[in-house]
């Protein structure tokens, strides 16, 4: 089954740590991103990336970081200048705009707590 | 830029009855697509329906349909027969050539 996979469910890191968290789809599709959900605000972009190698800032992208070294990976750094990391983050992949709609899948999400 | 407005955090409709969600959104592209998820307590996303913004005709998926108001710049969702299944966050959504931006949410509650 083709899909978005986001591990781990649950993270549990204390303040002043990176953590890493993964997303893969084997959807083959172009364009991956990240979203941070907090109560009340909606989903925000965070990064997004439509090539290998290339990504772009979102609306919230201080104290994240990406890499795209794969079309099928694309992992979120949360680092310690991160002032309230504590949040639930979805990762999607769609195919790239101009081939069509750009309607995203999303995965089930890595809820993260900083202790 | 993009921007999108959902006016309603909560909103509630009774079991079989109807509900309109209203959307409203701002975009600087000529070419855009709208859309609306629906987020159920399993947090998963789900795509509820789908509208080209060059498209006049208003999408329809089953129970869900559109009132899309190009002019005004309007997106509402309508579910009819509505079910305890529809309980769920909805987030309308307006995307461009490079990212889709999305509203605050609205939640629903059916009422048996």
């Amino acid at each position: 089954d083709g899909g978005i996979t986001q591990s781990p469910k649950y993270l549990f890191r204390k303040e002043g740590q990176n953590v890493t968290l993964s997303c893969e789809q084997n959807l083959n599709h172009d364009a991956m991103y990240w979203y941070r959900q907090d109560p009340g605000q909606g989903l925000r972009l965070i990064y997004y990336s439509q090539i290998v190698n290339d990504f772009q800032k979102g609306d919230i992208a201080e104290g994240y970081s990406v890499s795209r070294e794969k079309k099928e990976s694309f992992p979120l750094t949360v680092t310690s200048a991160q002032k309230n990391p504590t949040a639930f983050y979805l990762c999607a992949s769609s195919i790239i705009p101009g081939q069509g709609a750009p309607q995203q899948y999303f995965g089930p999400g890595t809820r993260l707590t900083v202790l | 830029a993009q921007t999108v407005t959902q006016s309603q955090p909560e909103m509630s409709v009774q079991e079989a009855e109807t509900v309109t969600l209203s959307c409203t959104y701002d975009t600087s592209e000529s070419d855009y697509y709208l859309f609306w998820y629906k987020q159920p307590p399993s947090r998963q996303m789900i795509l509820v329906i789908r509208q080209e913004a060059y498209k006049q005709q208003n999408a329809t998926e089953n129970r869900f349909s559109v009132n899309f108001q190009k002019a005004a710049k309007s997106f509402s969702l309508k579910i009819s027969d509505s079910q305890l299944g529809d309980a769920a966050m909805y987030f309308c959504g307006a995307g461009g050539y490079q990212k889709v931006t999305f509203g605050t949410g609205t939640k629903l509650q059916v009422i048996p």
